[in-house]
């Protein structure tokens, strides 16, 4: 399967708490995309980086993107109950080849 | 706003039965793209579509058909439902051309039992 995985496939932290995600493929990324989904709902683009970036940033979430890896790594900093939801990564391919998917909640 | 639509949030069919899922989209999008997502196994992708009247197999095409006569419009066509074609079912759409750069829109999802 050319699905990427993702680790852990669950994750429960505190408010005010870091969050880290990761993501692999088995063949090589050029661009990756990450989505948020809150439950019973669609998936919403959250950040793009680029095969020649390494790391990028928007608002509270910084993305790295290694591509000898082939793995990137969402971290959702000082989170809120708001942030709990499933985060699913993408990468290019004929069409995006999603991952299996994480499942954060955020207790406060 | 970018807006997804997809015609129906729940769906409950029979075994056996033709089964269409409407998404529609109007922000002028040239793809379109039908995901089923299941438990454990995240989003697959069923069927998309680079323009009107043109369809490209997913990794998961068997039992599904689409159509697109009007860009706005996709349409999923399960030909003869069976049981394990129960699941989320997402419709999603992005700019031009085979760029799969550029983010993805979704709808809200039809959540489909077959009975």
């Amino acid at each position: 399967s050319q699905q990427g995985e993702e680790d852990p496939q669950a994750l429960s932290i505190q408010e005010g708490e870091n969050a880290t995600m990761n993501c692999s493929y088995k063949t090589s990324i050029n661009n990756l995309q990450w989505y948020r989904q809150n439950s019973g709902r669609g998936l919403v683009h959250l950040i793009l980086i680029r095969s020649n970036e390494r790391e990028k940033h928007s608002g509270r979430l910084r993305v790295t993107l290694d591509t000898s890896k082939k793995s990137s790594s969402l971290l959702i900093t000082a989170s809120r109950a708001a942030d709990t939801a499933s985060y699913f990564c993408a990468k290019a391919g004929t069409a995006l080849i999603f991952g299996k998917g994480t499942t954060l909640s955020v207790s406060s | 706003d970018v807006k997804v639509t997809q015609s129906s949030r729940y769906l409950v069919k029979r075994t056996g039965e033709k089964v269409f899922l409407e998404c529609v989209q109007d922000m002028d999008h040239e793809n379109m793209f039908w995901y089923r997502q299941d438990p454990g196994l995240g989003l697959r992708l069923i069927y998309f579509s680079y323009d009107v009247k043109m369809k490209e197999k997913g990794d998961i095409p068997e039992g599904y058909s689409v159509s697109r006569e009007k860009k706005e419009r996709f349409s999923l066509i399960l030909e003869s439902a069976s049981t394990n074609q129960t699941s989320m079912y997402l419709c999603a759409s992005s700019l031009f051309g085979a760029s799969v750069n550029q983010p993805q829109h979704f709808g809200d999802g039809t959540r489909l039992s077959i009975l």
